[in-house]
């Protein structure tokens, strides 16, 4: 079955506490990228990655790193949790082509206390 | 500055009563215009692109528009199953996204 998978589905973490958010895709896309989803704002880009060892700042890409060694895998990794960066958090994935329909993972619930 | 924005909020239909969604967006370099759709607890689900100003693509009850400034996501005849929100989003400078906050639609038996 062709699928975004993250994990995990929910987290809840102290201040300053470094973690990861991993993201795996089967579809052998080129184009990956990470979302928040916040009340009111609507989902808005972290960052994203056009293919292995390449990627770029998305619209909110302060306190988050990313990495893409392999085509499959874009983890989510923040190094220092702030409380502003609870959220619901979305990768996706796509095809490169003249527009990328985006096939999106069932989301990771933080919480960052 | 908004670079899309959707109207109204939220929607509230009669089973059979037809209706639009409305997306706005001001982004220059468009490279597509997509419309998903997002039930409670999931992530969005792929709908529709559209490309150019007069661009039209249907599935079932659902019909994307498409103008220089906007786009319409006209539902024909909802059901209930239809009930979720709708996001519109807007790709520009090749690889980047900007989505709009959303309408939630609510059809009634």
């Amino acid at each position: 079955e062709a699928q975004v998978t993250q994990n995990p589905r929910y987290l809840i973490t102290v201040t300053g506490k470094k973690l990861t958010v991993t993201c795996s895709q089967n579809m052998n896309h080129e184009y990956m990228s990470w979302y928040r989803q916040d009340p009111g704002l609507g989902l808005r880009q972290i960052y994203y990655s056009m293919n292995v060892e390449v990627t770029d700042k998305g619209d909110v890409p302060e306190g988050y790193k990313v990495s893409r060694k392999e085509k499959r895998n874009f983890p989510l990794i923040l190094e220092s949790p702030s409380p502003n960066q609870t959220s619901l958090y979305f990768c996706a994935s796509s095809f490169s082509g003249r527009a990328y329909e985006q096939y999106f993972g069932p989301g990771t619930r933080l919480t960052v206390t | 500055e908004d670079q899309v924005t959707q109207s109204p909020e939220a929607l509230r239909l009669q089973e059979g009563e037809s209706s639009s969604l409305n997306c706005s967006y001001t982004v220059s370099g468009l490279r597509g215009l997509f419309w998903y759709r997002q039930d409670p607890g999931k992530g969005p689900e792929f709908l529709f692109t559209l490309y150019s100003a007069g661009e039209e693509k249907e599935k079932e009850r659902l019909k994307a528009t498409l103008t220089k400034k906007e786009s319409f996501l006209h539902i024909t005849a909802p059901k209930p199953e239809d009930s979720a929100t709708y996001l519109c989003a807007v790709q520009w400078n090749f690889n980047k996204f900007y989505f709009g906050s959303g309408t939630k639609l609510n059809v009634k038996p």
